[in-house]
């Protein structure tokens, strides 16, 4: 299977800045999405490197190094509403699918 | 633009019972098809992905089946439920083996 790791659990207060590591056994395809999933909800897209280096997308960034198996997610001016999972996605070993990542469960208080 | 339909949104199903779950896609031809789990507390898990009418691959042994009988139509079954089969299970569809995934609403599915 795939390695995914990322932390189980972060928690962050309004306003403030967050980053989500994740690490990832590379394969053939070494392309990285992040999906944001609330309770009870499906996944839905955040943000999709393929490239090295940093993708900005207002409020969220995601960051690829494609020689270290290393990503992570960023999030500024942390809403409330971004109380939700944040999921580090990789490819399968054939290329032909999408394994997720357990999640990182972000908390964000006022 | 294109629409992914998920039913039933929850089932309640004794051990032992039988399952069908559908997902249709709309206003894409020849999509890549995909079923989901998602058990309490885990990460999801990838049963199976189709890649066209009739193929079907399958990630882990399991206690599911799914077919492809039509090009926009993934039906994820089972002929005897376990307890273990509990989740929430998620369709999802992407243009090609390296795009994004389109995910349906889920169907959280508990076996008593």
């Amino acid at each position: 299977g795939q390695n995914i790791d990322q932390p189980t659990e972060m928690t962050a207060t309004e306003g403030a800045i967050v980053q989500i590591n994740c690490t990832y056994q590379t394969s053939g395809f070494n392309g990285l999405f992040w999906y944001q999933q609330h309770a009870g909800e499906a996944p839905t897209f955040l943000s999709y490197n393929v490239l090295d280096g940093l993708e900005e997308k207002g409020r969220f960034s995601s960051f690829l190094s494609r020689s270290k198996g290393y990503s992570y997610l960023l999030l500024k001016e942390l809403q409330m509403k971004d109380s939700a999972s944040y999921l580090c996605v990789s490819f399968n070993q054939a290329g032909t699918a999408l394994i997720f990542g357990k999640g990182t469960t972000l908390s964000v208080s006022s | 633009s294109q629409t992914i339909h998920q039913w039933p949104a929850t089932l309640v199903q004794p051990v032992g019972s039988p399952l069908s779950l559908e997902c249709t896609v709309e206003g894409t031809s020849n999509p890549n098809l995909y079923w989901y789990r998602q058990a309490a507390g885990r990460g999801l898990q990838l049963l199976f992905y189709s890649v066209g009418i009739g193929q079907i691959s399958s990630e882990v042994p399991q206690n599911l089946s799914a077919s492809r009988p039509q090009d926009r139509q993934f039906i994820l079954s089972s002929k005897k439920l376990l307890l273990s089969d509990s989740g929430f299970y998620l369709c999802a569809w992407s243009v090609g083996r390296r795009e994004k995934l389109f995910f349906g609403s889920g169907t959280q599915l508990s076996v008593l």
